[in-house]
């Protein structure tokens, strides 16, 4: 299985702070990678594929980039419906393994 | 708007068989765009693909479940299933079903755009 790990684990920040979570795949994965967006007891919710592709209704201030083994999650300005716990998942494998997750929250 | 919407008993005893069923409203289950997935998330953990199904009827699993799960489905009722065998207190998590849709371009599925909200499932005796 292709291992995906996250960095930070978790971070503090505030409204309007620009926010940028790492996601690295064990072996290459080329652009086959998506970020979901997840908060307490609810499910996932897609907000980039293929690394860099804004999933329709995504506000603007997301974005993604990389490619091969690093990518990069980026929130441009936070808002506060943006503090959650934020997954990469790699689909160029079966099986599609996420990442730990990276949590959100407000300092 | 495609929804899903997992159902099915929310206490399983070990050793038994977990079963849960999506029904999928909104859109055809029969698309040929589409595979239909089950991931789980056991409480303050990650998320654990456990397999999809296409609506051929041809199946990928978590070589991790594999020996232990079954995915069906059922077109007539626009509906895919879950069973996990032998399950034990490590199978408690809550169990979404989402749909697993292919990239122009690229053969095989891509990324999970539409979840259910999940359905909390307990092993215990």
């Amino acid at each position: 299985d292709i291992q995906m790990t996250q960095s930070p684990s978790s971070l503090s920040a505030s409204v309007g702070d620009r926010v940028t979570i790492t996601c690295r795949a064990s072996q290459s994965i080329s652009s086959y990678l998506n970020w979901y967006q997840q908060k307490p007891g609810k499910a996932p919710k897609l907000l980039i594929y293929a690394a860099s592709s804004l999933q329709s209704g995504v506000p603007s201030r997301f974005s993604g980039s990389g490619s091969g083994t690093d990518f990069t999650l980026t929130i441009s300005s936070l808002q506060p419906e943006d503090f959650a716990t934020y997954y990469c998942q790699q689909s160029y494998s079966t099986p599609g393994t996420f990442g730990p997750g990276t949590k959100v929250d407000i300092k | 708007q495609v929804q899903l919407q997992e159902s099915g008993p929310g206490l399983v005893k070990p050793s038994q068989t977990l079963s849960l069923t999506c029904t999928v409203s909104g859109g055809s289950i029969s698309s040929g765009s589409y595979y239909w997935s089950w991931i789980r998330q056991p409480a303050g953990k990650g998320l654990e693909w456990i397999g999809r199904i296409y609506t051929s009827g041809s199946t990928n699993y978590n070589p991790s479940l594999k020996s232990r799960v079954t995915i069906s489905v059922d077109t007539s009722k626009n509906q895919f299933s879950l069973k996990l065998s032998s399950v034990t207190a490590a199978d408690t998590a809550v169990y979404y079903c989402a749909r697993d849709s292919i990239l122009t371009g690229y053969p095989d599925p891509y990324y999970f755009d539409y979840w259910g909200q999940g359905t909390l499932v307990t092993v215990s005796s």
